[in-house]
Order: C-alpha cells, then sequence, then structure tokens
C-alpha cells in the first residue's frame, strides 16, 4: 500500500459544528503532516507529527486540534471555524521527520473543507 | 525565513513545445523536491535532487539542482495536455526539517 487516504473528500460544516477529519496510512511512515492549501495557493504547513508525538505547531489557531492516535492514523478536530477556513486540507506522510526532505512527501488526496 | 520563488506563476503553451521553470531561493536547502498537483487533488511527487548540479531526468522531464543548492530547474521537452497542472517545487531546510513550498507555476498545454 502506497497510498494515504483521506476522509471524508468533501465537508460542508457551520461555524458552530464539530466535525474531524482522517488520514491514514500504511507504509510504515512515521512522520505525517497537515497542510492548509487555499485556492490558487502552495500548500501551509500547519502541524508535524513524529513517531506519534506532535513535533511542529505553526501557530495554529486552537480550533484546529490535531490528534494521533497511532502510528497509522492522523485526525485533525474541527470546532466553531471561521468561513476564512474554507480550503484543501492536505494530510502527508514520510519515512521520517528528518529525512522526509530527502526521500519525499506523500499526500492524500485532501478534503476540500467548507464553512458556512 | 526560507523562501522559493517560482517563476513563471503561469504559462500556457501549445502541445510539442518546449518549457522550462524556475524556482529560486536566497537561501540553501539541503534538497528540493518537485510536485505536480491536479485541480482536486493532492500533490504528487515527482523527483527530488540533493546533490548541488544534480541533474535527473524522467521521460520526458529533466529536473537540474543548481550548484550552490539554492535554486532549481524544471524543464519539460515536447509537452504534452497531460502535463497540465500545478508544479511545485519545495525544499527543505539545512537547519529546519520543514518542507518549504515555492509559489507554483500553472502549466497549461493546448492541445
Amino acid at each position: 500500500d502506497t497510498e494515504v487516504t483521506q476522509t471524508p473528500k468533501h465537508l460542508v460544516m457551520g461555524m458552530t459544528n464539530k466535525k474531524s477529519l482522517k488520514c491514514e496510512q500504511h507504509m510504515g511512515h512515521r512522520a505525517m503532516y497537515w497542510y492548509k492549501q487555499k485556492a490558487k495557493k502552495p500548500p501551509e504547513l500547519m502541524f508535524v507529527y513524529s513517531y506519534e508525538k506532535l513535533s511542529i505547531n505553526e501557530s495554529v489557531p486552537s480550533r484546529f486540534s490535531p490528534e494521533c492516535p497511532n502510528s497509522s492514523l492522523l485526525n485533525l478536530h474541527l470546532h466553531a471555524l471561521q468561513p476564512e477556513d474554507s480550503a484543501l486540507y492536505l494530510c502527508a506522510s514520510s519515512q521520517d521527520w528528518g529525512t522526509g526532505g530527502a526521500a519525499g512527501y506523500t499526500f492524500g488526496s485532501g478534503t476540500r473543507l467548507t464553512v458556512v | 525565513t526560507q523562501l522559493l520563488e517560482q517563476s513563471p506563476q503561469f504559462l500556457s503553451i501549445q502541445e510539442g513545445e518546449n518549457l522550462t521553470v524556475y524556482c529560486n531561493s536566497s537561501s540553501v536547502f539541503s534538497s528540493l523536491q518537485w510536485y505536480r498537483q491536479e485541480p482536486g487533488e493532492g500533490p504528487v511527487l515527482l523527483v527530488t535532487v540533493v546533490t548541488g548540479g544534480e541533474v535527473k531526468k524522467l521521460k520526458r522531464l529533466t529536473f537540474q539542482f543548481g550548484d550552490a543548492r539554492k535554486d532549481s530547474s524544471l524543464h519539460i521537452t515536447a509537452a504534452q495536455p497531460g502535463d497540465t497542472g500545478l508544479y511545485l517545487c519545495a525544499g527543505a531546510g539545512d537547519s529546519s526539517y520543514k518542507l518549504i513550498f515555492g509559489s507554483g507555476t500553472r502549466l497549461l498545454v493546448r492541445p
């Protein structure tokens, strides 16, 4: 299995809702990432997990809460989002945090989130 | 802050033409990657270059890493409509493992 699977593919949520995005990989990768991508912009790093521990939080608002239950799963819990949070949310994984730059990242297809 | 600037931002060419996309920075990167992204999908890794001056070929695509590891280029020979997409360079710094994405080049190859 050489894929990163993200669910759901599309999500529409109200500003008072609580929802979760899910990401799964079975490549034995020990680093997992959340990126946010706005239309016509490059992906922006949000969080890095290395060996199931949060290594980097790029000053992301607390309405986004990441969780790594095990080495294959990564969740992003969403609560009280704003319309400007609407974007494509991408999950990625790499062999490990240190060598990810050399080995490359595997990205999922993303979740298209719309906040209304 | 490490920044990667790509040029051109947008390129529209006829099938069969050649093109080059540039990725430039004032910072040194330990490695540089190129991705292609189609609408509604995640980026797909094309190549990683790690050695200054390195050249890699992938069928009609040629990637080069600058000698000083601050810049890279992607050359496509005889472009095809299937090459259409957003091309992103991404670099990992010497002192930070964070992968920083370039501003992107949107390529349209017309039949």
